[in-house]
């Protein structure tokens, strides 16, 4: 199946600093999402983004779904950034969609 | 607009018992998947249910039974729990005909086994 790596798989970095976080896949995808889970464990939304460049405020993704891999950048870091960042693909067979999950990135904001 | 409900949000159960996790979304989505999120890891698919009335197994499917009971929910049954088992479960839904759209979570079910 297809594989899934994210790096790095932790990241502590002072409140204010920006971060990249990468998503690589071994395989072409129909779509990828970011997520971010907070401290309590819930799955957030935050991109759904097969290609290109999207952005929400101060998070914004790239796909570069060609060579394999995405990119999520946080700038401005704030405390209630701090969690783990998956990112999973798509792959849509017969109408089936299926996600497949990286290892994620934990990502701890210091004050 | 509660999206994706799970029931019941924590639970802890002895090896050999039985029980059934809900799951009800409100977006009217044709899709519905369980997934398992073990310590230090993403998450796994159990089973997916592309439209109602289908199931279909996932990557982890041994010691799990679904039901697609309608359009708005997907249950997952433990028949016989095994410390193994012992995981947060995830439930999603995601739209189709057609169209590619996100999958969207509840936020989860605790369960430990004893």
């Amino acid at each position: 199946g297809i594989q899934v790596e994210q790096s790095p798989p932790d990241l502590i970095l002072q409140e204010g600093a920006n971060s990249t976080l990468r998503c690589n896949f071994s395989d072409s995808v129909n779509n990828l999402q970011w997520f971010h889970q907070n401290p309590w464990g819930q799955l957030i939304n935050l991109f759904y983004i097969p290609s290109g460049t999207k952005q929400n405020g101060r998070l914004s993704a790239t796909t570069v779904a060609t060579e394999r891999y995405s990119l999520l950048y946080i700038s401005s870091s704030q405390t209630t950034d701090s969690g783990v960042y998956f990112c999973a693909v798509l792959i849509s067979n017969f109408g089936n969609e299926k996600l497949t999950f990286g290892t994620g990135t934990r990502l701890t904001i210091i004050p | 607009n509660a999206g994706v409900t799970q029931t019941p949000k924590f639970q802890v159960l002895k090896t050999g018992q039985s029980m059934t996790l809900q799951c009800a979304q409100d977006m009217n989505h044709n899709s519905m998947y369980w997934y398992r999120q073990d310590p230090g890891m993403g998450l796994r698919l159990i089973y997916y249910s592309a439209s109602e009335g289908t199931t279909d197994k996932g990557e982890v499917p041994n010691g799990y039974n679904v039901s697609r009971l309608n359009k708005r929910e997907f249950s997952l049954r433990l028949e016989s729990a095994a410390p193994s088992q012992t995981s947060v479960y995830f439930c999603a839904s995601s739209d189709m005909g057609g169209r590619q759209q996100p999958q969207h979570f509840g936020d989860g079910t605790r369960l430990s086994i004893l």
